[in-house]
């Protein structure tokens, strides 16, 4: 257990829905990094959030925003969902000086 | 683009066995490496971290890195069932303030009886 939580655990949304996937991070960690793993692949950085503004992003579209709030917990949003946002969406936290980041147990969103 | 290759597998081993993953990166100023644990249907569990360039030993694992080779390892020594899962390379890659992991797609073991 990394103490770092996520909800929901499964989602089910049509195309062109938007959603918000919610995380916790672990205590002490000011940091939150959300990730997007399709199925037989490795997990690819969407965004970074350290002190409530975006620290840094990946090959994503604007369509996936998110926020950190002042107790470091963090929301991923996408909008206009498409087939291929099918995947686990992992949530990490972190101090944004250590190396090590921790992963929370993943949302599984499959987008029908 | 920053690329992390690894062998997708099955690596098949017996019970007992060494096993031993393989990654190769391909950012010659990446400084951090990160091997992480995947059971099916699981998020990422972190198995070591290294550093430097030679061996680092945790019980059962054994990381090892060789940055001028670009190539850094997982050894697991008395391999057992329980050890059958996919493992994540990562390379961690600062850009800007931002510190972001780079993942390989990940080797799937399996230990079997």
């Amino acid at each position: 257990e990394t103490g770092v939580t996520q909800s929901p655990t499964h989602l089910i949304k049509t195309r062109g829905q938007q959603v918000t996937l919610r995380c916790s991070s672990q205590s002490g960690h000011n940091t939150v990094s959300w990730y997007q793993q399709a199925l037989g692949q490795g997990p690819q950085f969407i965004f970074q959030y350290y002190r409530e503004e975006e620290n840094g992003r990946g090959n994503f579209p604007p369509r996936f925003s998110g926020l950190q709030f002042p107790n470091y917990s963090s929301e991923l949003n996408v909008n206009a969902l498409e087939l291929d946002d099918s995947a686990l969406y992992l949530c990490a936290s972190s101090l944004l000086l250590q190396e090590t980041q921790y992963f929370g147990p993943g949302t599984r969103l499959l987008v029908l | 683009q920053k690329e992390v290759e690894q062998n997708s597998g099955p690596l098949s081993v017996p019970e007992g066995a060494i096993a031993s993953l393989n990654c190769t990166y391909s950012d010659r100023v990446s400084q951090s490496f990160f091997w992480y644990r995947q059971y099916s249907g699981k998020s990422p569990e972190l198995i070591m971290s290294i550093y430097s360039n030679g061996d680092k030993e945790d019980g059962r694992f054994t990381a090892q890195l060789n940055k001028a080779s670009q190539y850094v390892s997982l050894l697991i020594r008395d391999s057992q069932p329980s050890d059958s899962a996919t493992y994540l390379c990562a390379v961690k890659e600062n850009t800007g303030t931002a510190s972001k992991l780079t993942f390989g797609t990940g080797t799937r073991l399996q230990v079997t009886l």
